[in-house]
């Protein structure tokens, strides 16, 4: 199995910062790489797919860059509403695997 | 309006089975590969089993091989997972979600999730 690792495992950000959140997998996996945010008790929802594809209705301050191994999804100017969990996933090959998450929060 | 409502959850003793369903609409849900995901109170994000459009792949996560079965019926729109023996450690809460279009594309529709607590 692909092994995903992500960091920060959480981070604490002030409204309007910049926030990068790093994914690593255990091998190259091109850019099939999507970026998940999750609230609590809520299902997560897409952000980013194929490493740097906005989803539709997603705000443009979510963006995500990276191919081969290393990934990254940044906030360029954090909200309120973002404070969440964010999980990095690999759609390269089966198991679905995801990154173990970095809980967001606002200061 | 892409719509996946998921049922079945509930309490259930060690050993014991659950049947989940997911119920899918606002899309032509025989065109969409789809899996389960779970997550454990607390923790992170799972991947159980996989189906593909017209069922002739099916993956499960190693953990539950032998234990679920992943089924699909595209005239009635629906998906199931059969969970039997059930462990303490199988509590969670399921979604089911779609799998976009193109090969390896994101899950982009979840449900809301159904939660097994497997507990004496």
């Amino acid at each position: 199995d692909i092994q995903m690792t992500q960091s920060p495992s959480s981070l604490s950000a002030s409204v309007g910062d910049r926030v990068t959140i790093t994914c690593r997998a255990s091998q190259s996996i091109n850019t099939y790489l999507n970026w998940y945010q999750q609230k609590p008790g809520k299902a997560p929802k897409v952000l980013i797919y194929a490493a740097s594809i906005l989803q539709s209705g997603v705000p443009s301050r979510f963006s995500g860059s990276g191919s081969g191994t290393d990934f990254t999804l940044t906030i360029s100017s954090l909200q309120p509403e973002d404070s969440a969990a964010y999980y990095c996933q690999q759609s390269y090959s089966p198991p679905r695997t995801f990154g173990q998450g970095t809980k967001v929060e606002i200061k | 309006e892409v719509q996946l409502v998921e049922s079945g959850g509930g309490l259930v003793q060690p050993g014991g089975s659950l049947r989940l369903s997911c119920a899918a609409s606002g899309y032509t849900f025989s065109s969409h590969n789809m899996n389960w995901f779970r997550q454990a109170p607390g923790k992170g994000l799972e991947w159980v089993s996989y189906i593909s459009s017209s069922s002739v792949t099916i993956y499960y996560t190693d953990s539950v091989k032998g234990r679920f079965t992943i089924s699909r019926d595209n005239a009635k729109n629906s998906l199931d997972l059969q969970m039997n023996s059930l462990r303490v450690e199988d509590t969670a809460v399921y979604y089911c979600a779609r799998e976009y279009g193109p090969a390896r594309g994101p899950d982009d529709y979840w449900g809301q999730g159904t939660l097994v607590t497997v507990s004496s």
